[in-house]
């Protein structure tokens, strides 16, 4: 089945950590995106893709870094420069930029 | 923030009663989105409607676009419980290179 796939659903860090979550998508699409999301919020752009070896940041990178040497393969990491990182994280594809796009679970991310 | 604004934040109906929530944003837009979430998932994408549309229809939802009033909104008819779930708008503006997604509304449908 074609789809997207974030892991784990759930993580814990302790302050002071990096972490990494991971999104993996077997549709063939050019775009990825990472958005977090905030308990009654609407979802906030981190970073995106539009092609494999180039990322853009969004409107709240600070804290965090990708990489995108696969198409498939769009990881983020959690820094620990984040200052408030527990939150809902979602990953998306697109065949292009701004199309219409395939979402993730999410991982929801707490900090212990 | 070009981010835009559903409304309203939460409504609740009963099965077999329609639903509308309307999304109003900022920019010109190239293309405006609906998704649904439910709780603790992944969004879903319903529908896209392009600027140069006024309305689409897909099953049972309906989308109309005002682009000189900068709002959209979505139309559920005959909701189910199944519908209960938060929907959010989505622009694509003119300008930049992502999208904006709205506070989203949450929809609660009561069998």
């Amino acid at each position: 089945d074609g789809g997207i796939t974030q892991s784990p659903k759930y993580l814990f860090r302790k302050e002071g950590q990096n972490v990494t979550l991971s999104c993996e998508q077997n549709l063939n699409h050019d775009a990825m995106y990472w958005y977090r999301q905030d308990p009654g919020q609407g979802l906030r752009l981190i970073y995106y893709s539009q092609i494999v070896n180039d990322f853009q940041k969004g409107d709240i990178a600070e804290g965090y870094s990708v990489s995108r040497e696969k198409k498939e393969s769009f990881p983020l990491t959690v820094t620990s420069a984040q200052k408030n990182p527990t939150a809902f994280y979602l990953c998306a594809s697109s065949i292009v930029r701004n199309t219409e796009a395939f979402f993730g679970q999410g991982t929801r991310l707490t900090v212990v | 923030s070009q981010q835009g604004e559903e409304d309203p934040q939460a409504l609740s109906i009963q099965e077999g009663e329609n639903a509308t929530m309307n999304c109003s944003y900022k920019t010109s837009i190239n293309n405006l989105q609906w998704y649904r979430q439910n709780s603790g998932r992944g969004l879903v994408h319903l529908i896209l409607i392009r600027s140069n549309e006024r309305e689409k229809h897909s099953g049972r939802l309906r989308v109309t676009l005002d682009t000189s009033k900068k709002s959209s909104s979505l139309l559920i008819t005959a909701s189910r419980a199944a519908d209960t779930a938060s929907y959010f708008c989505a622009t694509d503006p003119n300008t930049g290179n992502q999208f904006y997604f709205g506070t989203g509304t949450s929809l609660t449908v009561i069998p």
